[in-house]
């Protein structure tokens, strides 16, 4: 079964300062995995994706992601943060090969930046 | 701008009402998802529809269906509306699988009274 855990609802940073957002994650099969960013009153838009290939992903904005599958995580890092950061972060897991193709969102980390 | 489009962006509606929402995908995207964000319940997958045809199914109530017309617009149909029902919802389009990267639309507002 597959779910995803963010696990800090909130993370505050001063401006030029590293961001680190963590999401663990449990799939039975190989994930796609996936960082989406929601800036106040927006839809969602990608930010990077992990599908088996390289295990360091690189997205937009400076941001990137590590998958590790010996600790289940997909954290999201950026080494100095800018104040138009500032938004909520989703990290999804989606897998398509199991009997019931689904998509499971985490419960977001709100990122504050601070001046 | 994604290229999703969403109507309307707010609906205002009573209790035991029904709304359809709408949704035109990406140019060349042949799949359709929806969700519903609400500050209780985060971000839920709603269903996804493939070239017309359902293709995978989340938390979706059975007072809530969706279809996918031949132009592949998507119309989400809420039902019997209950005040728990407000809440923002997104549709997304990809390409083809649920893999795929999803671009979203801007999302309609329904609050029920």
């Amino acid at each position: 079964a597959q779910s995803v855990t963010q696990l800090d609802s909130h993370v505050s940073v001063s401006e030029g300062t590293p961001v680190l957002l963590r999401c663990n994650y449990s799939s039975s099969y190989s994930p796609s995995l996936f960082w989406y960013v929601q800036h106040p009153n927006k839809g969602l838009q990608l930010l990077l994706k992990y599908t088996s290939a390289a295990t360091l992903v690189k997205g937009i904005n400076g941001f990137e992601a590590e998958f590790k599958k010996s600790e289940t995580s997909f954290h999201l890092t950026k080494p100095s943060a800018h104040m138009s950061d500032a938004a909520e972060y989703f990290c999804v897991v989606s897998e398509r090969f199991s009997s019931a193709s689904k998509i499971i969102f985490g419960s977001g980390t709100r990122l504050s930046i601070r001046p | 701008d994604s290229g999703v489009t969403q109507t309307p962006k707010h609906l205002i509606t009573a209790t035991g009402q029904r709304v359809t929402l709408r949704c035109s995908p990406r140019s060349g995207d042949l799949s359709v998802y929806w969700y519903q964000q609400s500050l209780d319940q985060g971000l839920q997958f709603l269903i996804q529809y493939y070239n017309g045809e359902e293709r995978a199914k989340g938390n979706i109530l059975e007072r809530f269906s969706a279809q996918q017309f031949p132009d592949l617009h998507s119309e989400l149909n809420l039902s019997s509306l209950e005040l728990g029902d407000s809440a923002l919802y997104f549709c997304a389009s990809s390409v083809g699988t649920i893999t795929d990267t999803q671009y979203f639309g801007p999302g309609t507002r329904l609050t029920v009274l």
